[in-house]
């Protein structure tokens, strides 16, 4: 079983478009995460929910709305896709240690 | 604040020479450390852990020990495997006051290794 998943693994889409990705943790945490790899490999965390609750907002600009529908479940929606969104993002949940989805390859063209 | 300084790549190896990727940290509180390793194509697995001082984690073969006074948490094997080819990222999560629900990560190492 995936502990934590997320789909879809690989998103290409063109600019302007809005695109969601969804993420769901069976492992029983309270929080959630978004973190963004660029094409550097470089891991930046965006948000951060507990029990549902926004604690983390890194300086993420306002077209990125998470969505937290219950403690299992953390989604992704991007409006107004810009080139500059290409990139690597991951879902990922803790309680103590954090455990990382595999990924999604989102592509903007 | 927090911050990651890990050893610049990539890291080129043959098989079964020995491993070091040096990582050192800058934290306000009392962190505990990690290693990720990110195969390729692939997402974030965790290597291996530290939660105090003094601590050794250890995975596959992998090691490191969580030094304060030198407030480093250095990555070593013995002998590398091809398999090994990855991405390593060294991270800390301050456990003190609200920075407890982000880790803070290193840019990554690219290790290689050639049979």
């Amino acid at each position: 079983d995936t502990a934590v998943s997320q789909t879809p693994k690989y998103l290409v889409t063109q600019m302007g478009n809005d695109k969601s990705i969804k993420c769901e943790q069976n492992l029983g945490h309270d929080t959630m995460y978004w973190y963004k790899q660029d094409s550097k490999k470089f891991l930046k965390i965006m948000f951060s929910y507990n029990n549902k609750e926004l604690i983390i907002n890194e300086t993420v600009p306002n077209r990125f709305s998470p969505k937290s529908p219950d403690k299992a479940h953390l989604n992704l929606h991007i409006n107004s896709l810009e080139l500059g969104d290409s990139a690597v993002y991951f879902c990922a949940s803790s309680r103590d240690t954090i455990y990382f989805g595999e990924g999604s390859w989102l592509t903007v063209v | 604040g927090n911050s990651v300084t890990q050893m610049e790549g990539p890291v080129t190896l043959s098989e079964e020479a020995f491993l070091t990727i040096n990582c050192t940290y800058t934290a306000t509180g009392y962190p505990s450390l990690f290693w990720y390793v990110q195969y390729p194509g692939e997402g974030l697995q965790l290597l291996l852990k530290a939660t105090k001082a003094d601590d050794k984690g250890s995975n596959k073969g992998f090691e490191a020990t969580y030094r304060k006074e030198t407030t480093s948490f250095h990555l070593e094997k013995g002998s590398v495997q091809v398999s090994d080819s990855a991405v390593y990222f060294c991270a800390l999560r301050d456990n003190s006051g609200g920075s407890n629900y982000k880790l803070t990560f290193g840019k990554g190492t690219l290790l290689t290794v050639n049979p």
